[in-house]
């Protein structure tokens, strides 16, 4: 079954220690993408990724990094997660643009 | 910037109506746009989408409306189903502007159907 596959779909972890949400889809896209949700905001795009090892900031990068080693992975690192990256976050890919985002299933992440 | 923006945050409808949902969008360059739905506690899942080529396209139940004249775009939902309870919100792509890749996605409206 085609899909983007992120871990862990629930996380409680306190300020300060270091996280990695995992991405990995089975569609050989070119773009991976992740994005925060949050209430009032909407999807907000934290990075994305054209190709292995090519990576770009989108609009709130602050305190995230990501790396695209493998086409088919792109992990979310929070090196030292504060309260305020309390949220709901996303992983897509698709094969351009152009094309629309298929997503995951979301990982609920809570900084206390 | 420019944006992507939906006029109604909720739409109440009975089981059984038609639901027609609207996006606006500002971005005249925006030549491909995509209707997304999102059910409680899962990710967007892709409905249906349209390019700039056409102003009209059908799919299972539901249709996508594109005026680009008034810069509008419709999802219309056929003899609503409890199971289409979610948010729904629009996408455009564009190679100017919009979102870092060329994405930039509404905030979504909240489809509420009532029995």
């Amino acid at each position: 079954e085609a899909q983007v596959t992120q871990n862990p779909r629930y996380l409680i972890t306190v300020t300060g220690k270091k996280l990695t949400v995992t991405c990995s889809q089975n569609m050989n896209h070119e773009y991976m993408s992740w994005y925060r949700q949050d209430p009032g905001l909407g999807l907000r795009q934290i990075y994305y990724s054209m190709n292995v090892e090519v990576t770009d900031k989108g609009d709130v990068p602050e305190g995230y990094k990501v790396s695209r080693k493998e086409k088919r992975n792109f992990p979310l690192i929070l090196e030292s997660p504060s309260p305020n990256q309390t949220s709901l976050y996303f992983c897509a890919s698709s094969f351009g643009q152009g094309y629309g985002y298929t997503f995951g299933s979301g990982t609920r992440l809570t900084i206390v | 910037g420019e944006s992507v923006g939906l006029h109604l945050p909720t739409l109440s409808v009975q089981e059984g109506d038609n639901s027609i949902i609207n996006c606006a969008y500002s971005n005249s360059a925006s030549d491909y746009f995509i209707w997304y739905k999102q059910e409680s506690g899962k990710g967007p899942q892709f409905i249906i989408d349209i390019r700039s080529n056409m102003d009209k396209r059908q799919g299972q139940r539901v249709t996508v409306l594109l005026n680009k004249t008034v810069k509008h775009l419709s999802l219309q939902i056929a003899a609503t189903q409890p199971g289409d309870s979610a948010v729904y919100f629009c996408a455009e792509n564009s190679n100017s502007g919009g979102g870092a890749d060329g994405l930039t996605f509404g905030k979504g409206t909240h489809l509420i159907i009532q029995p």
